[in-house]
């Protein structure tokens, strides 16, 4: 099955600054990549996704990269605020199978 | 539109006995995933189910299991509670139109087993 690493596991920023976060996947079938936010006691709230057919998006101060060849896929913040603070988890699947496979999630801290 | 909704919200169960838990999704959402989430483990997928039928199911005994209703409500019912069945259970849908693949998570039901 799929198999979804995520780094790092914790993540502390000043506000302003950007914020990375790579999780990588070995199944060369995924071809759907969402990332999902998640706040303290809250539910998972998808902030972006990707499809294998695109190789970056952006989504105002968001953006996610995918290097199909390396299996590989990236979040990228930036201007990062207060709000941002949040566990984000990376997720992959094949498109339709509504089966995905989580990261083991990224604490960000933002630091005002 | 209303988002997804799960009942109960929170559950304590002890050892032995067995749970019922539900997700009414999004209107016109005809596909219901289930998620266990815990500290060790992470988010891991249990199930879906599409037209009252499972038709993905992840890594997990036969003690989990299934439903869907015909108005893609979905229920999940776990049995002979093991205390490592504590944990949050979120269901999420989507709308499966052929299109979009996104999956919209409920508050999670939050299982406590003593």
């Amino acid at each position: 099955g799929e198999n979804v690493e995520q780094h790092p596991s914790t993540l502390s920023v000043q506000e302003g600054d950007s914020a990375v976060i790579k999780c990588t996947y070995s199944d060369s079938a995924s071809n759907y990549f969402p990332w999902y936010k998640q706040e303290l006691g809250k539910r998972p709230q998808l902030i972006i996704d990707i499809r294998s057919n695109v190789g970056e998006k952006k989504d105002q101060r968001i953006a996610v990269t995918l290097n199909k060849t390396a299996k590989h896929f990236s979040l990228h913040i930036t201007e990062t605020q207060p709000e941002d603070s949040a566990v984000y988890f990376c997720a992959a699947s094949r498109a339709g199978a509504n089966n995905l496979f989580f990261g083991t999630g990224t604490r960000l801290t933002v630091i005002p | 539109k209303a988002g997804v909704t799960q009942t109960p919200r929170y559950l304590i169960k002890t050892r032995g006995q067995q749970v019922t838990l539900s997700c009414s999704p999004i209107s016109g959402h005809r596909s219901v995933s289930w998620y266990q989430q815990t500290p060790g483990q992470g988010l891991q997928f249990l199930f879906e189910y599409f037209s009252e039928t499972q038709r993905n199911k992840g890594n997990f005994p036969g003690r989990f299991s299934g439903r869907q209703f015909s108005n893609s409500r979905s229920e999940m019912n776990v049995s002979t509670l093991e205390l490592g069945d504590s944990a949050l259970y979120l269901c999420a849908s989507s709308i499966e139109d052929g299109r979009q693949e996104t999956q919209y998570f409920g508050p999670g039901t939050r299982l406590l087993v003593l």
